[in-house]
């Protein structure tokens, strides 16, 4: 199985801060890699996919970047409802694999 | 628009089995996989397996292989999954996801059961 690594575990941010998130994974899973954002007692909600694409009603302020093994979301300016967990997934094959998880938390 | 509805809370002895449901609605429900995740308290996201309603055919993650089956009905739009020999450690939210029309990524889930075995 594929694993994926987050770093880092935590980030306490600002609000208005810029925040980048990495994630892993131990072998190429091409572009074939999506970032959710799990507020809690919800379900997980698909931000990016393709590495790359914006989800359906996603603000601009989301990016994801990257290919083979090494990705990053970034949230360019955060806002209150921001801070949540953020997982990375691949889904180049069966079966699918999640990262632990980044907590982005308020400073 | 897409929806996927789960059945309620369940409280579980060891040993046991429990069957949650997940009713689709918004779409034609042979046209995309169903997936089946879970999540212990306080712990990430785990892929537990994936059903084509069209056949109802499956592939099982390695983990839970001879203990979880997952079903569907198409005449309810409904799929289901049970997992059986229940222990402490299967206590979680199970959600079901449906891909996306752009390809295999999770992107409708239903609301989440939350399983819970304790003797």
């Amino acid at each position: 199985d594929i694993v994926m690594t987050q770093s880092p575990a935590t980030l306490s941010m600002s609000p208005g801060e810029r925040a980048t998130l990495s994630c892993r994974a131990s072998q190429s899973v091409s572009s074939n890699l999506a970032w959710f954002q799990q507020q809690a007692g919800q379900a997980p909600r698909l931000l990016i996919y393709g590495a790359s694409t914006r989800a359906t009603g996603i603000p601009a302020r989301f990016s994801g970047s990257g290919s083979g093994t090494e990705f990053t979301l970034t949230i360019g300016s955060l806002q209150s409802e921001d801070f949540a967990i953020y997982y990375c997934q691949h889904y180049n094959n069966w079966p699918w694999t999640f990262g632990q998880g980044t907590k982005v938390e308020i400073k | 628009q897409v929806q996927l509805v789960q059945s309620g809370a369940e409280v579980k002895k060891p040993g046991a089995s429990v069957k949650v449901s997940c009713k689709a609605s918004g779409y034609t429900f042979t046209s995309y996989y169903i997936h089946w995740v879970r999540q212990a308290p306080g712990q990430g996201l785990e892929w537990m397996g994936i059903i084509n309603p069209t056949g109802g055919s499956t592939s099982y993650a390695q983990k839970y292989q001879g203990r979880v089956t997952m079903t569907r009905d198409t005449s309810t739009s409904t799929v289901y999954m049970e997992l059986s020999s229940l222990r402490s450690e299967d206590t979680a939210v199970y959600y079901c996801t449906r891909e996306a029309i752009y390809g295999p990524v999770p992107e409708y889930w239903g609301q989440g059961t939350l399983v819970t075995v304790s003797s």
